[in-house]
């Protein structure tokens, strides 16, 4: 089955500061990569998600890449800002139904 | 538009008792799937629902777990009888295929056994 690997599992920035999470995944049948973010006390809500027939997106200060040779996505958070701590996670799945594995989340604390 | 909820947001029960947890999906969405945090891990998947069908439940633990969608609207999760190892979150998502992939979470429900 699919094996989603998440790294670093704590992150501290500077607000203005650029993040970056990484993940890895390892079935090739995977064609969809959402990211979740999920503040303290809060459900998961996705902010961003990339399919396989697509290299790079974004929204304003949030961009998602994704390398299908090497099986790895990563999340782009620029100009951090406080509001931008919460844990992140990243999850594969495929078809537009299918079950979402995750990975097991970073912690993002952004200091002013 | 309401959100996914679920009822109770946190139930602490001991060894040995019954917990039935319980998910409202979105109006209208036939995919609704659970999933469990526990310890500050990754979150898990169980099972899935297709309106009243169980389309994939490999993820569910062990006997013990009983999840039910009759009528195919709201879900069930019943633990019977529960164990320490079952603490954790209990999130409930649901999706309708189309061209968004998107599964909407609900608050999840934080369930301590002791």
């Amino acid at each position: 089955g699919e094996n989603v690997e998440q790294h670093p599992s704590t992150l501290s920035v500077q607000e203005g500061d650029s993040a970056v999470i990484k993940c890895t995944y390892s079935d090739s049948a995977s064609n969809y990569f959402p990211w979740y973010k999920q503040e303290l006390g809060k459900r998961p809500q996705l902010i961003i998600d990339i399919r396989s027939n697509v290299g790079e997106k974004k929204d304003q200060r949030i961009a998602v890449t994704l390398n299908k040779t090497a099986k790895h996505f990563s999340l782009h958070i620029t100009e951090t800002q406080p509001e931008d701590s919460a844990v992140y996670f990243c999850a594969a799945s495929t078809g537009s139904w299918g079950k979402l594995q995750f990975g097991a989340g970073t912690q993002v604390v952004v200091t002013p | 538009e309401a959100g996914v909820t679920q009822f109770p947001s946190h139930s602490v029960i001991e060894k040995g008792q019954t917990v039935t947890l319980r998910c409202d999906p979105i109006s209208g969405h036939d995919n609704l799937y659970w999933y469990r945090r526990v310890m500050g891990k990754e979150i898990k998947f169980l099972l899935h629902f297709v309106k009243e069908s169980k389309q994939d439940e490999s993820g569910m633990p062990n006997n013990r777990f009983l999840a039910e969608r009759t009528g195919g609207t709201y879900s069930t999760l019943k633990v019977q009888p529960a164990e320490l190892e079952d603490s954790g979150v209990y999130f409930c998502a649901s999706s309708q295929p189309g061209e968004t992939y998107e599964q909407y979470f609900g608050p999840g429900t934080r369930l301590t056994v002791t």
